[in-house]
């Protein structure tokens, strides 16, 4: 199937700074890309769609400004957590999909901790 | 936002048993798809069933569908220790844009 890297897998940064999370399709075209949070023993929640070379729609509750998404090619969507809190300490996973194939694929998911 | 529920939302069974883990959404779906994921990790996809069709079998994996009570439910039949994760239902809409809105999930532990 196809792959979907993510990176970092784990960051731990202090509150204040912003972090940034990268998320590649490496064998396909990814004109969409999907990044979900999720919180211990809950499951994942969208926060937002990201569109390559257009502005992300965001779920509602979602801060855009807190999180920012760029698809500036059809091979990398980022998050960029900006002014992180100890709250928005979470598993970030970002996901992408084929056109016409109905399976998602997922990246490995980036462990945030904001201390 | 979340499709729906899963239930159990933990089970714990002994090795060699199965295990049937439920879901149920909302909306009208294209199809429903199953994953697992192991504590901490990423998704894997375990298997696909239509809207218009009622059960799939892949190995030890049964899933069935039904549209009109819109749930499914997951059957794994001898169960390993190495089927301890989480799992989780997740609905789609569309065919290909449009992400997939996952229920809460079951955290099953299988006892060697």
């Amino acid at each position: 199937g196809a792959v979907v890297s993510q990176h970092p897998s784990r960051v731990i940064c202090k509150s204040g700074t912003s972090v940034k999370i990268e998320c590649r399709s490496l064998d396909f075209q990814a004109t969409t890309m999907f990044w979900y949070r999720q919180f211990p023993k809950q499951s994942l929640m969208l926060m937002a769609t990201s569109n390559e070379g257009s502005k992300a729609t965001y779920e509602q509750g979602v801060e855009k400004d807190k999180f920012l998404i760029n698809h500036a090619s059809l091979t990398l969507s980022t998050l960029t957590v900006t002014s992180a809190h100890p709250e928005d300490s979470s598993f970030y996973i970002c996901s992408a999909r084929v056109t016409g194939n109905t399976e998602a694929f997922f990246g490995q998911g980036t462990r945030l901790t904001v201390v | 936002s979340q499709q729906g529920e899963e239930d159990p939302q933990a089970l714990s069974i002994q090795e060699g048993e199965n295990a049937t883990m439920n879901c149920s959404y909302k909306t009208s779906i294209n199809n429903l798809q199953w994953y697992r994921q192991n504590s901490g990790r990423g998704l894997v996809h375990l298997i696909l069933i239509r809207s218009n069709e009622r059960e799939k079998h892949s190995g030890r994996l049964r899933v069935t569908l039904d549209t009109s009570k819109k749930s499914s439910s997951l059957l794994i039949t001898a169960s390993r220790a190495a089927d301890t994760a989480s799992y989780f239902c997740a609905t789609d809409r569309g065919s290909g844009n449009t992400p997939l809105v996952f229920g809460k999930g079951t955290r099953l532990s299988v006892i060697a």
